[in-house]
């Protein structure tokens, strides 16, 4: 099974600011990687896929990059309702392991 | 406007038995791959199973081989998740997915989720 790691475990933000999220798989997963936003109250919800790929409809200011085994996700410039956690998903081996998420505070 | 609604959701003993059901509308449900994924109080996100658009193909993680069984009723647009042997450790909520192949599955729309709490 491939470990999915991200980092940092909480981030603190003013609405405004530049926010980058880190997701790092064990193995190599090419750029199989998918990134969900989960709201307070709210399902999850997918924003980016293949590593890249944004979701029609997502805000522009999201933005994923990265291949093999690190990857990041960028918000270029908060806003409130962007609070929440965010997951990335490897999905290159069955079954499609999930990071232990980035909470995103706003401060 | 696609929609998954799931339901069953309950409190069980360990041991027990326990069927999830997801309706879902607002996209043609057979052409899609749907399954399941669960997230345990404090825990993070976890495939559970998943289902070929006709059926003939499941997954599952390993931690419920043996024990849950997906199935899907395309006829009336509905997915299943059979639950046997419930464990402590199944307690979770459990998310209907609507999911999409690229070299691996995602989920491309999330359920609202249904609570399963396993305790004595």
């Amino acid at each position: 099974e491939i470990a999915m790691t991200q980092s940092p475990a909480t981030l603190s933000v003013s609405p405004g600011e530049r926010v980058t999220l880190s997701c790092r798989a064990s193995q190599s997963i090419s750029n199989n990687l998918a990134w969900y936003q989960h709201k307070p109250g709210q399902p999850p919800r997918l924003l980016i896929h293949g590593a890249s790929t944004r979701v029609i409809g997502m805000p522009a200011r999201f933005s994923g990059s990265g291949s093999g085994t690190e990857f990041t996700l960028t918000i270029s410039s908060l806003q409130s309702e962007d609070l929440g956690f965010y997951y990335c998903q490897q999905y290159n081996i069955w079954p499609g392991t999930f990071g232990q998420g980035t909470k995103v505070e706003i401060k | 406007e696609v929609q998954l609604v799931e339901s069953g959701g309950d409190l069980v003993q360990p041991g027990g038995s326990l069927r999830l059901s997801c309706a879902a509308s607002g996209f043609t449900f057979s052409t899609c791959w749907m399954g399941w994924v669960r997230q345990a109080p404090g825990k993070g996100l976890e495939w559970v199973a998943n289902i070929k658009q006709d059926g003939s193909d499941k997954n599952y993680v390993d931690s419920v081989k043996g024990r849950f069984t997906i199935s899907r009723d395309n006829a009336n647009n509905a997915l299943y998740l059979q639950m046997n042997s419930l464990r402590a450790d199944d307690t979770a909520v459990y998310y209907c997915a609507r999911a999409l192949w690229n070299n691996g599955w995602f989920v491309h729309f999330w359920g609202q989720g249904t609570l399963v709490t396993v305790s004595s």
